[in-house]
């Protein structure tokens, strides 16, 4: 069964750093592209960027170039997403998902990050 | 970046219904335009690829088609678990972009 389950809840001050881990199973780890896309409470889905899983290679979106880091451990056969500086306006959930051929599929469970004084 | 608008926003509509959502692109996208459903405190779920290819394990009553700019989902026969919003995604560009989402409600 392909899978992919994500780390808990975080609760994080603003000006800190988070980081999502994205554990798969039921693939070959490194066929694939991971994507992270986020939604903040009541609003739709912003795609943040991909990693190669095989090389390592990423792409981000413009409005993360700089905060967002992607990277991987291929003997865990993990994927994470770093997040530095954040804000209020961080607060959402965050969703890794597997790219095939264009399609996102399937998505992890989600992690709700809330950036809080 | 290329735009993806959803119309419309919001749907009310009942089980039986036949309900048509429209995905409209910035540019032309041939056929790289996906259909996902996101239930309520859940994760989104691919429904419809390239189009108009059904996901495995997705009921028969939701097609997909359109090429080009324009692009519908349909639920031929709406059932209680089809409430949900939909989101289309473009990946003929990078970067992948969204739709804003329909919401669709119980009437």
């Amino acid at each position: 069964q392909e899978q992919l389950v994500q780390s808990g809840a975080e609760v994080q001050r603003p000006g800190a750093s988070v980081k999502v881990s994205c554990k798969t199973s039921g693939f070959t780890f490194t066929g694939y592209f991971i994507h992270w896309v986020r939604q903040a409470p009541g609003q739709g889905l912003e795609w943040m960027g991909w990693i190669n899983l095989n090389s390592g290679h990423t792409t981000y979106a413009q409005t993360f170039k700089g905060r967002v880091t992607l990277t991987r451990d291929t003997s865990m056969n993990t994927a994470f997403m770093e997040l530095s500086n954040l804000q209020s306006d961080d607060t959402a959930m965050y969703y890794c998902a597997r790219e095939s051929r264009g399609r996102l599929d399937p998505w992890g469970q989600g992690t709700l990050v809330t950036v809080s004084s | 970046d290329i735009q993806m608008t959803q119309s419309p926003s919001s749907l009310s509509a009942s089980v039986g219904d036949r309900v048509t959502i429209t995905c409209r692109a910035s540019q032309t996208i041939d056929t790289y335009l996906n259909w996902y459903q996101q239930r309520p405190g859940k994760a989104p779920e691919l429904l419809i690829y390239a189009a108009s290819s059904l996901h495995t394990g997705v009921p028969s009553r939701f097609s997909g088609s359109g090429s080009g700019t324009d692009f519908t989902l349909t639920i031929s026969s709406l059932q209680p678990e089809d409430f949900a919003t939909y989101y289309c995604q473009q990946n003929y560009n990078p970067p992948i972009t969204f739709g804003q989402g329909t919401r669709l409600d119980i009437k």
